[in-house]
């Protein structure tokens, strides 16, 4: 069974812009988890979708935002970049159904902002 | 307080020797736990999962989970240098996982 995909694997933006992250889940995974990973912070949650809804979210700016696609794929959207949105994006995807809650990560995508 | 703590380490211990990760958290009503092991430039691998109070053994690995004192472990038998990576605890509750900043674990030969 294939992996999570992320797509780009890597981005360099500059200050103001947007950008889009995608993200494919494990066949049959219906929840898409979406992480911020910084030396400083660590991982971040971000936010959670669960067929199509968002169903957790964590405490960031509304900067943030995502959706998630019928076929479970999710996008994530960064708009006006801060030079603090420089870090690594990891998605997850769960089957997230009865009692079984493991996440499943994909290789993430590099974002620099400069 | 912290929802997941750990200590940051580094640990080191010596190749062949068992090597203890601990992990405390503040949710008294988390219901599943896991450990994942992340090397450098890489992302999270999930390597356990536990449920259930006591002792769950995969391989080298086993965790341990005491949820009245609300504290899990990870304990790697025979510790290699391939082994050597940050080590993150995670809670779930309902669908809403939290994670420690992770154990950075050196295996020296």
């Amino acid at each position: 069974k294939a992996g999570v995909t992320q797509t780009p694997r890597y981005l360099i933006k500059t200050r103001g812009q947007q950008v889009t992250l995608s993200c494919s889940p494990i066949s049959g995974h219906r929840s898409v988890s979406w992480y911020q990973q910084t030396p400083g912070q660590g991982l971040q949650f971000l936010f959670e979708y669960f067929s199509e809804t968002q169903r957790n979210k964590g405490n960031f700016p509304g900067r943030f935002s995502g959706r998630q696609f019928s076929n479970s794929r999710s996008e994530m959207n960064v708009s006006t970049l801060e030079l603090g949105d420089s870090a690594l994006y990891l998605c997850a995807s769960s089957l997230a159904r009865a009692g079984i809650y493991e996440q499943y990560f994909g290789p993430g995508t590099r974002l620099t902002v400069t | 307080q912290k929802e997941v703590e750990q200590n940051s380490g580094p640990l080191s211990v010596p190749e062949g020797a068992i090597a203890s990760l601990n992990c405390t958290y503040s949710d008294r009503v988390s219901q599943s736990f896991f450990w994942y092991r992340q090397y450098s430039g890489k992302s999270p691998e999930l390597i356990m999962s536990i449920y259930s109070n006591g002792d769950k053994e995969d391989g080298r690995f086993t965790a341990q989970l005491n949820k009245a004192s609300q504290y899990v472990s990870l304990l790697i038998r025979d510790s290699q240098p391939s082994d050597s990576a940050t080590y993150l605890c995670a809670v779930n509750n309902n669908n809403d996982m939290r994670f420690g900043a992770g154990t950075r674990l050196t295996v020296k030969p």
